[in-house]
């Protein structure tokens, strides 16, 4: 399982994108990159995943560079309710066994 | 699709007693379930996976004993915090998914908030 490395905390304001890197050094072949969104007192809610290059759906895109040591991910023009915690985990394949790191915990200003 | 419901959202307890938190796969069938541990401002702490038909595999240092695990169905895991204390209160999640599923993401409960007075 890959360990991963994030900022603890970011601000940012209304209608601004955000990117929260994470660093992933020893991500193995198998490994996914798989990010979650968290709000306070509720389970974490799954954003995007991807294995490399760019992925993009309708809440984010997710940046993996060829080397895979890190990813980024990204929100656009985020709003007040977008203020949560975001985890970045790295999922080896056919193990099904997630390990959070701290995640990072983004407030969105007005 | 692909949604996990935990009962009861909330509960609270007297010390020594024991509770028990439901974990069902709404809509999809789940032979393998995962239960976190969740203290303030803090990260989710994987305490077990649990397993349809067979033992629950238990992190290193939870105890097997306190938190009991029950899979009897392939939609239902049970968490039972036995002889509960103070130091037992947090938030508890469980999470899913169907099978060969992983490439879509897990996905989780709404969590369980125990406390135990």
């Amino acid at each position: 399982l890959a360990k991963t490395t994030q900022p603890i905390s970011m601000d940012s304001y209304e209608g601004q994108e955000v990117n929260i890197t994470c660093s992933h050094n020893n991500i193995a072949t198998n490994d996914y990159i798989t990010w979650y969104q968290q709000f306070p007192s509720q389970g974490p809610r799954f954003i995007i995943q991807g294995y490399k290059t760019k992925v993009t759906n309708e809440v984010a895109s997710l940046f993996i560079p060829a080397d895979r040591k890190s990813s980024t991910l990204s929100l656009p023009r985020v709003s007040l309710s977008d203020t949560a915690v975001y985890y970045c985990l790295g999922v080896t394949s056919g193990t099904y066994k997630y390990i959070f790191g701290t995640g990072t915990r983004l407030k969105v200003l007005a | 699709g692909a949604v996990v419901s935990q009962h009861p959202s909330w509960v609270i307890c007297k010390s020594g007693t024991s509770v028990k938190i439901e974990c069902r796969s709404l809509d999809f069938q789940a032979t393998t379930m995962f239960w976190y541990r969740q203290f303030p401002k803090q990260s989710l702490m994987l305490m077990a996976t649990s397993n349809e038909g067979s033992k629950a595999t238990y992190e290193q240092g939870v105890e097997k004993d306190k938190f009991l695990i029950n899979h009897a169905s392939l939609t239902l895991s049970t968490l039972t915090v036995t002889s509960a204390h103070p130091e037992d209160s947090s938030f508890y999640i469980c999470s899913a998914t169907p099978f060969g599923g992983h490439h879509y993401g897990y996905t989780f409960g709404s969590g369980t908030r125990l406390t135990v007075v």
